[in-house]
């Protein structure tokens, strides 16, 4: 079992809909980042958080690290944002654990 | 004014070979990284670099040698190339290692070895 769990793999929706991505992790972090790779395979940082909130345009993300968990929001889904959403920890030794990933299509 | 970049974005070399990657950022960074995505896009760091010191080295084959000039670069050398090596290759930077710094990626080197 990885380290990192995102559920889910795959997600679609219409544009304008609200998309929920969730990560679960099983070990201490000191941070925890959420990245974006679009189709052309170039990887983005969207957010890195070690409490609370953040928000980003329409992009918001929380973490709740006593239940160990994290979340990614989409508002006002857009088919720009159809791209892979990959959660990664930061545990002990500094270095980052990834997630699988979600990949999510949104239709115009 | 490219914040992380490597070359080449495409390699496409045989079985045997050895090969070099090449990664530079210029946001001063301190600290620099390797990762290897395999075919299912599955994200695994390989090495970190911390002021031109090897600070992680993940259980990779010793066919893999990272090499720091200096902080604005990391580069890596392949040797004896096989098959299963074929994947993208990430290089990224950060300000320090054991804080919470955001991480810039390069735009990755997709490596094909037939």
């Amino acid at each position: 079992k990885n380290e990192v769990e995102q559920s889910p793999q795959n997600l679609t929706a219409q544009e304008g809909e609200f998309i929920t991505i969730n990560c679960s992790y099983s070990v201490g972090i000191s941070a925890l980042h959420w990245l974006q790779q679009h189709p052309g395979g170039g990887i983005v940082s969207l957010f890195m958080l070690s409490s609370g909130k953040k928000k980003h345009g329409r992009l918001i993300a929380t973490i709740n690290i006593q239940e160990k968990h994290s979340s990614l929001h989409i508002t006002a889904s857009h088919p720009r944002d159809s791209a892979v959403y990959i959660c990664a920890v930061k545990a002990a030794g500094n270095k980052l654990t990834f997630g699988g990933g979600t990949r999510v299509l949104v239709k115009p | 004014d490219t914040a992380v970049s490597q070359t080449p974005k495409y390699l496409v070399t045989q079985m045997g070979n050895d090969k070099s990657i090449k990664c530079e950022q210029n946001l001063g960074h301190d600290t620099m990284y390797w990762y290897k995505q395999d075919s299912k896009k599955f994200l695994k760091i390989m090495f970190s670099y911390n002021n031109k010191e090897l600070i992680i080295n993940e259980t990779v084959p010793n066919r893999f040698s990272p090499k720091s000039p200096d902080k604005a670069h990391l580069n890596l050398h392949i040797n004896s190339l096989e098959l299963g090596d074929s994947a993208v290759y990430f290089c990224a930077s950060s300000t320090g290692l054991a804080g919470p710094y955001e991480q810039y990626f390069g735009p990755g080197t997709r490596l094909t070895v037939t």
